[in-house]
């Protein structure tokens, strides 16, 4: 079945810093990829998404692009803060399948030092 | 704010009981999506409704059950409690399935059993 894989944390990065987390699916359609934030006690949010390959989706400073040839979606970012501390999950959603449900990867944990 | 509401934010409960959980989507979103969140499993799916109909199934229970009413709003059950039911429950809402439509997820309800 469909999967996502994320690069294991923490992440931990001292402000200003680039910050870069892996992420990779296996798909047997189309997928639309998404990478979803959650902060501290809140429910997740959207950051960014792109709907096919070499889509780039970009949001408050972060990128991520849709690679096809190499099945990966990596977030990247070129000055963290600290305010970006929260855990950061990528996903799919096969747009040919009957349902757009989210498959996620295991979350990453970024930690950013003042 | 997502738009998603989720009721009740915490719940404890004993082992053996029965809960409901809340949901209430974006206005005119027609499909909710209930997904798990545990510190062992990450985020795994549940079940998706759309418009009052069962859409998909994941990983649930058959101790659980859900259903989407007229309203659109849906509820999850979880019946015969284990301590490992323990985690946090997210409901998410969206447009329609089977499009690059994102999916906005409520607050959760931080289910405890003791």
């Amino acid at each position: 079945g469909d999967s996502v894989t994320q690069m294991e944390g923490p992440v931990t990065l001292s402000e200003e810093a680039f910050l870069t987390i892996n992420c990779t699916y296996t798909a047997t359609g189309y997928p639309s990829l998404f990478w979803y934030v959650q902060y501290p006690g809140e429910g997740l949010q959207l950051l960014l998404k792109a709907t096919k390959a070499d889509d780039k989706g970009s949001n408050k400073g972060f990128e991520a692009t849709y690679r096809k040839e190499t099945t990966s979606f990596h977030l990247e970012k070129g000055s963290v803060q600290v305010s970006d501390s929260a855990v950061y999950f990528c996903a799919l959603s096969d747009r040919g399948g009957a349902t757009n449900k989210l498959i996620f990867g295991t979350g990453t944990l970024l930690a950013v030092q003042p | 704010d997502s738009g998603v509401t989720q009721t009740p934010k915490h719940l404890i409960t004993a082992t053996g009981q029965r809960v409901t959980l809340r949901c209430s989507p974006r206005s005119g979103d027609l499909s909710v999506y209930w997904y798990q969140q545990s510190l062992d499993q990450g985020l795994q799916f549940l079940i998706q409704y759309y418009n009052g109909e069962e859409r998909a199934k994941g990983n649930i229970l058959e101790r659980f059950s859900a259903q989407q009413f007229p309203d659109l709003h849906s509820e999850l059950n979880l019946s015969s409690l284990e301590l490992g039911d323990s985690a946090l429950y997210f409901c998410a809402s969206s447009v329609e399935f089977g499009a690059t439509t994102e999916a906005f997820f409520g607050q959760g309800t931080r289910l405890t059993v003791v």
